[in-house]
């Protein structure tokens, strides 16, 4: 199974912040990688597909980037509404795999 | 208004059997395909299942195969998830997910499992 690897695994940020978190894959997945947003005791809400697309109707301060086995999910200017969990997902192989998680909390 | 509703969970012995539902509304259910996500209580996701729109192609997670049946019914807008021979470890809020693998655009809001005697 590919690994997928989150950095941080927590994170605390004021509003306004610009926020890096970071995803590696054990192999070279090509640009096979989603990322989405979880709200505790809400359903996952897919943000970037294809490691760089953005979801339609998800604000664009929210992007992604990379290829291979490094990507990054990046929020420019961070809003109360984002303090949530953020999880990147591939789906180059079988079985689908989902990062660890990284909780996003208020500074 | 796209609506994925789940239900069937429920608390069962180790070794038990629940049959979970999804049933679909607001978009053609019939042309997309259907998958099982589940979340242990404070874990991540894991996905566990995948079914073609008409059901012709059908995968599982290593942790539920030979256990776990996937299967829908386009007719009633339904997707199931039979569970037998439960264990301790499957306990979670299980999803149903819309979408191909690599793009799993719409979750219903869950139903938990709990498997402890």
């Amino acid at each position: 199974d590919i690994q997928m690897t989150q950095s941080p695994s927590s994170l605390s940020a004021n509003v306004g912040d610009r926020v890096i978190i970071t995803c590696q894959a054990s192999q070279d997945i090509t640009k096979s990688l989603n990322w989405f947003q979880q709200k505790p005791g809400k359903a996952p809400k897919l943000l970037i597909y294809d490691a760089s697309n953005l979801e339609t109707g998800v604000p664009s301060r929210f992007s992604g980037s990379g290829s291979e086995t490094d990507f990054t999910f990046t929020i420019s200017s961070l809003q109360p509404d984002d303090f949530a969990t953020y999880y990147c997902q591939q789906y180059d192989n079988l079985p689908i795999t989902f990062g660890q998680g990284t909780r996003l909390e208020i500074k | 208004e796209v609506q994925l509703v789940e239900s069937g969970g429920g608390l069962v012995q180790p070794g038990g059997s629940l049959r979970l539902s999804c049933v679909a509304a607001g978009f053609t259910f019939s042309s997309y395909e259907m998958n099982w996500v589940r979340q242990a209580p404070g874990k991540g996701l894991e996905w566990i299942s995948y079914i073609r729109e008409t059901g012709s192609t059908i995968y599982y997670a290593d942790s539920v195969q030979g256990r776990f049946t996937i299967s829908r019914d386009n007719a009633k807008n339904s997707l199931f998830l039979q569970m037998n021979s439960l264990r301790v470890e499957d306990t979670a809020v299980y999803y149903c997910a819309r979408g191909p693998l690599g793009y799993l655009d719409f979750w219903g809001q869950g139903t938990l499992v709990s498997v402890s005697s």
